[in-house]
């Protein structure tokens, strides 16, 4: 199995509210990733978990918040965000983070509109 | 910092003619350079990677890439485009100092003309 899920697939919230991005992957990966996609640009990462703990963060706002409960899996915890931060949510994971060589797998992503 | 350049952020093929996709990319030392595209709405997927086991990779759908260091490209290639083939490309470098961390060129859009 080489997929990675993510939920929701689309998610409009309001500039109040609290929601959260899943992703998960059940391939042993040790690293996993959040990257941002604005419309015709390419991915920019957001944050890098490498064995469950954060080993990157892109001077991401903080209303962006990133979790790695198990292995498996990765949120995204959105509060009070901005109608800029609409974008294209991409979640990846790699075998490992150490060496540059591993290919990243990614999800489909969740569609985020800010209203 | 590494990084790619593509050439082209928009580039057309007739359908069963080459398609030729250009990067470039900055680095004193060869570094790690992949493929990926990407499909309307849809995440990224690896069409090949360049890890310095051999210059000429072959990938998927048809798609290979040579590294020329001389040249400091990777460009990529299909004989025979199909209709299938259009999406958006990307190139990308990974982190010199050993993280996994992907720098991404700005894309391609690959148009396929019936």
């Amino acid at each position: 199995d080489t997929e990675v899920t993510q939920t929701p697939k689309h998610l409009v919230m309001g500039m109040t509210n609290k929601k959260s991005l899943k992703c998960e992957q059940h391939m042993g990966h040790r690293a996993m990733y959040w990257y941002k996609q604005k419309a015709k640009k390419p991915p920019e990462l957001m944050f890098v978990y490498s064995y469950e703990k954060l080993s990157i963060n892109e001077s991401v706002p903080s209303r962006f918040s990133p979790e790695c409960p198990n292995s498996s899996l990765l949120n995204l915890h959105l509060h009070a965000l901005q109608p800029e931060d609409s974008a294209l949510y991409l979640c990846a994971s790699s075998q490992d983070w150490a060496g540059g060589q591993d290919e990243q797998y990614f999800g489909p992503g969740t569609r985020l509109t800010v209203t | 910092a590494q990084s790619v350049t593509q050439l082209g952020s928009h580039v057309s093929a007739s359908e069963g003619a080459l398609v030729l996709l250009r990067c470039n990319y900055s680095s004193s030392v060869p570094p790690y350079l992949f493929w990926y595209v990407q499909y309307p709405n849809q995440g990224l997927q690896l069409l090949l990677k360049y890890t310095s086991a051999a210059t000429l990779v072959k990938g998927i759908n048809g798609f290979e890439a040579e590294f020329k260091k001389s040249e400091t490209s990777f460009h990529l290639t299909k004989p025979s485009a199909h209709m299938s083939d259009a999406a958006e490309y990307f190139c990308a470098v990974s982190d010199l100092t050993g993280a996994n961390n992907l720098f991404f060129g700005t894309g391609t859009r690959l148009t396929v003309i019936p």
